[in-house]
């Protein structure tokens, strides 16, 4: 069974810096690329982050680039998020998703339950 | 970037009925578009996939259509474990953008 566990939110002050983990489980880790997507208090779902399969290509939402960054450990099975420079706006719920595909369609198949990150001063 | 717009945003139904969601892209997407249902402090589940495939286990009362610009997620017979807030993605460029969401709620 596919598991996926986020750690590493927190409280954080606007300018500082976080590192959010994903550990997966169940599956081939490095047969799939993964994403990061995050949910702002009361809002909708915003696409943040994609991470090939051997970490050789990324892609960044506007938002984000330049101060977000996105890497995995395959032989950890793990995921990761490097966040430096944290706005108020940041605030959200982080989901870790397996970027899934089936015969050249792609979808976010499994989810992580999610890990809190609330800048504030 | 490719918006996604979802209407209604909010949807008042009943058990039993047929309700359709709608998701417009502001270019064409061929069939990239996934639907997605995310119930209160829980993560999203992935319904649909291609705009019209099934995911895996979920109900075949749960059914999606469209491809270009418009798509559409239908539930055949509301059961009252379907309300919850839907979501449409384009996965045909980056950055993978979501619809706003749609509410679905019990009248």
């Amino acid at each position: 069974e596919v598991h996926l566990v986020e750690s590493g939110g927190g409280l954080v002050q606007p300018g500082g810096s976080l590192r959010l983990s994903c550990a997966a489980s169940g599956f081939t880790f490095n047969y799939y690329w993964m994403s990061w997507v995050r949910q702002a208090p009361g809002k909708g779902l915003e696409w943040v982050a994609n991470i090939k399969q051997d970490g050789s290509d990324k892609y960044y939402v506007d938002s984000v680039k330049g101060r977000f960054t996105i890497s995995r450990d395959n032989a950890k099975n793990s995921l990761y998020l490097q966040m430096n420079s944290l706005r108020d706006e940041d605030t959200a719920v982080y989901y870790c998703s397996r970027y899934g595909y089936n015969s050249g369609w792609f979808y976010f198949d499994y989810w992580g339950q999610g890990t809190l990150v609330t800048v504030s001063s | 970037d490719i918006q996604l717009t979802q209407s209604p945003s909010f949807l008042s139904a009943s058990i039993g009925d047929r309700v359709t969601i709608t998701c417009r892209a502001s270019q064409g997407i061929s069939s990239h578009l996934a639907w997605y249902q995310q119930k209160p402090g829980k993560a999203p589940k992935l319904l649909i996939y291609a705009a019209s495939t099934l995911q895996s286990g979920v109900p075949s009362r749960f059914s999606g259509s469209g491809s270009g610009t418009e798509f559409t997620l239908t539930i055949s017979s509301l059961q009252p474990e379907d309300f919850a807030t839907y979501y449409c993605q384009q996965l045909n460029s980056y950055p993978h953008t979501f619809g706003q969401g749609t509410k679905l709620e019990i009248k």
